[in-house]
């Protein structure tokens, strides 16, 4: 079965700092990868999808996510955080050629410093 | 575009109550999901629609659960008897295509007493 391992539940980081969350894998193929941002109190936000091609991928709000597969990673990076970015980051596989059935990882709660 | 909309936002109950969840998808969306949120599980799929049809239910914990989705534009999932376990946040996404990821709506924040 198909899983989702984020292995930091809890992440601070200084505004203007640099972010990288961790994303691993576990499928017997190369899935379709999700990156999705909660602010509390809302719900899920899209911030970037890989489904093939290009290994970086661009989201909005200045984030990115580089696929490797050696690493069965999915890690999401932006460059300069900003206070905003305060949230909770899921990150989510999904089968390819199959209906859109969706694992989440468990989180990782961002903390900004100013 | 309003995105998807749930309803209520916020469901205070006592066990043993019949509780109703909705959900508008956004128009031109064909596949609709029921999430549970908790903290010890984190984020659950436990029901999806494709054209009105439920696909899969496996997720679904208990014959306490049902869902429908009597047409394009409206959800409903209910918990009858409802119990404290079911405390949870309850959320409806959408999705124009199994292939993209989906649109969210706010939850609704289920408290069983």
């Amino acid at each position: 079965a198909q899983s989702v391992t984020q292995p930091d539940i809890h992440i601070t980081v200084s505004e203007g700092a640099s972010l990288e969350l961790r994303c691993n894998y576990s499928y017997g193929a190369t899935p379709y990868l999700f990156w999705y941002v909660q602010s509390p109190g809302q719900g899920l936000q899209l911030l970037l999808k890989y489904f093939s091609g290009d290994t970086l991928v661009q989201g909005i709000k200045g984030f990115e996510a580089e696929f490797k597969r050696s690493q069965s990673s999915f890690n999401l990076r932006k460059p300069s955080v900003h206070w905003s970015d305060a949230a909770e980051y899921f990150c989510a596989v999904g089968p390819k050629g199959g209906s859109e059935k969706l694992v989440f990882g468990k989180g990782t709660k961002l903390t900004v410093n100013p | 575009d309003a995105g998807v909309i749930q309803s209520p936002r916020h469901e205070v109950t006592e066990m043993g109550q019949e509780v109703t969840l909705r959900c508008k998808p956004i128009s031109g969306h064909d596949y609709l999901f029921w999430y549970r949120q908790t903290m010890m599980r984190g984020l659950e799929l436990l029901i999806y629609f494709n054209n009105n049809v439920p696909i899969d239910d496996s997720g679904m914990p208990e014959d306490r659960f049902s869902a429908k989705m009597p047409n394009a534009s409206f959800s409903t999932l209910k918990i009858q008897p409802s119990e404290p376990r079911d405390s949870a946040v309850y959320f409806c996404a959408s999705s124009p295509h199994p292939l993209g990821g989906s649109d969210f709506g706010a939850g609704t924040r289920l408290s069983v007493l």
